[in-house]
């Protein structure tokens, strides 16, 4: 069971050039994130899907992208990075909780690390 | 309004030596749910422990142990007789049952074990 994998583990961008970070998971979840983690600040929810078809923005969504067009899948998309955007990116999965609840635990993909110079 | 507050950014222990790391949460919430995360040098995020809002009973895992408090909104882990593999960031994190769909993170504490 391969979990949540990212692709790819590194990358280095100019600024305003594009990209996409992949994420699929195998254990069909129906909600999906990207997090990124900047240091002392935690992990901060960048957007989210509650399942195909249906996403929503975090704390911070400005500059980025998502579509979920599959239950597997959720690629985060920088449309012209930016030196803010270096960061470590997470994507992550949960699955629905009991009678909806958001109670189920993260499980998270190995990280992104994004250098845009 | 920062709803996970973890004030220690970092901590230094000296092996076998117990360490407490705090986490205070906020929420409106009745029903909610806390987790604490470890995040090793090699970067992956690990899940420690998930305690709902209606169980005060603390958790004991080997040398991990939880003490949560509705009446200070904390949460807080405790690494007795403390491990070099111990270190790692710890992160809490805060889920409200219905009225959202994020998990809000504390900003980590970074335990640094001394041999």
């Amino acid at each position: 069971n391969a979990g949540v994998t990212q692709t790819p583990k590194f990358q280095v961008l100019k600024t305003g050039q594009s990209m996409t970070l992949q994420c699929a998971q195998d254990m069909n979840h129906e909600y999906m994130s990207w997090y990124r983690q900047d240091p002392g600040m935690g992990l901060r929810l960048i957007h989210y899907s509650v399942g195909a078809g249906i996403t929503d923005q975090g704390e911070v969504p400005n500059g980025y992208n998502v579509s979920r067009s599959t239950t597997e899948d959720f690629p985060l998309r920088l449309l012209s990075a930016a030196p803010s955007q270096t960061s470590v990116y997470f994507c992550a999965s949960r699955a629905r909780g009991d009678r909806g609840r958001a109670n189920e635990k993260l499980f998270f993909g190995s990280g992104t690390q994004l250098s845009v110079l | 309004a920062q709803k996970v507050t973890q004030a220690q950014t970092e901590i230094s222990v000296v092996e076998k030596e117990d360490v407490t790391l705090d986490c205070v949460y906020e929420t409106r919430d009745t029903t909610y749910y806390l987790f604490w995360y470890k995040q090793p040098p090699s970067g992956e995020l690990v899940f420690l422990i998930r305690r709902n809002s209606f169980d005060e009973q603390n958790e004991i895992s080997g040398r991990y142990s939880w003490n949560f408090q509705k009446s200070t909104s904390s949460f807080n882990f405790t690494i007795t007789a403390s491990q070099v593999v111990d270190s790692a960031v710890y992160f809490c994190a805060l889920s409200e049952a219905w009225t959202g769909n994020q998990f809000y993170f504390g900003t980590g504490t970074s335990l640094t074990v001394i041999p």
